[in-house]
């Protein structure tokens, strides 16, 4: 697509029950990328996947976050018995691979997810 | 570990005039890359310039300038002629040359004042 794309924009859910959220990267970009930012708050990473290799997890708070990306493609994140303090903005991003010298190396982020948890 | 360190979390300017945001990183490496992002309220991050380290001179986008000091570790981004419109939240980032990780500091709250 033209642009990443993270469905759905907003998700109000009820403590304890499960969400799913999802980001279709930019066509052809191996790096796929989330973040948490709670409100007025800079970027939590949170896991990033590049190409066929191991994702990085190491930003995961609590076992209850998981994401996987199939096909190198379409990327969910789920976040298994919500609690409040899980409320935030989750931000998708997607780049191409480094070291390639001219190439466009940025991040090219999704709208977001806003996940209100009451 | 690389972090990035903007000082400045709220800064203000009158509109038309020039303001410049700071942001300071900590890297061993040599080659990389820095960024300037822009996030307006719709929440909608935006890249607003991008720096290659192995290039001296200073990238530019129309009202926006970088000041790349690489033996300082510093990369501030100047806003000139400022709008009603460059209100945003600013998060620099950096990245590693033969990275993926993107590293973001906490952001710096800009106000435009009409």
């Amino acid at each position: 697509g033209a642009g990443v794309s993270q469905s759905p924009s907003n998700k109000v859910t009820e403590k304890g029950k499960d969400v799913e959220l999802r980001c279709d990267p930019i066509s052809g970009h191996t790096a796929l990328y989330w973040y948490r930012q709670s409100l007025g708050q800079g970027l939590e990473f949170l896991i990033y996947f590049q190409g066929n290799s191991a994702p990085d997890k190491s930003g995961l708070p609590s076992d209850r976050f998981s994401a996987e990306r199939t096909g190198g493609s379409v990327s969910t994140l789920t976040i298994q018995r919500t609690q409040q303090e899980d409320s935030a903005v989750y931000l998708c991003a997607s780049s191409l691979r480094t070291g390639v010298v001219g190439r466009n190396t940025e991040a090219f982020f999704g709208q977001g997810t806003r996940l209100t948890v009451v | 570990a690389q972090t990035v360190t903007q000082s400045q979390p709220e800064m203000s300017v009158q509109e038309a005039e020039t303001v410049t945001l700071s942001c300071t990183y900590d890297t061993s490496e040599s080659d990389y890359y820095l960024f300037w992002y822009k996030q307006p309220p719709s929440r909608q991050m935006i890249l607003v310039i991008r720096q290659e380290a192995y290039k001296q001179q200073n990238a530019t986008e129309n009202r926006f300038s970088v000041n790349f000091q690489k033996a300082a570790k510093s990369f501030s981004l100047k806003i000139s002629d400022s709008q009603l419109g460059d209100a945003a939240m600013y998060f620099c980032a950096y990245r590693r040359y033969t990275g993926n990780q993107f590293y973001f500091g906490t952001g710096t709250s800009l106000t435009v004042i009409p």
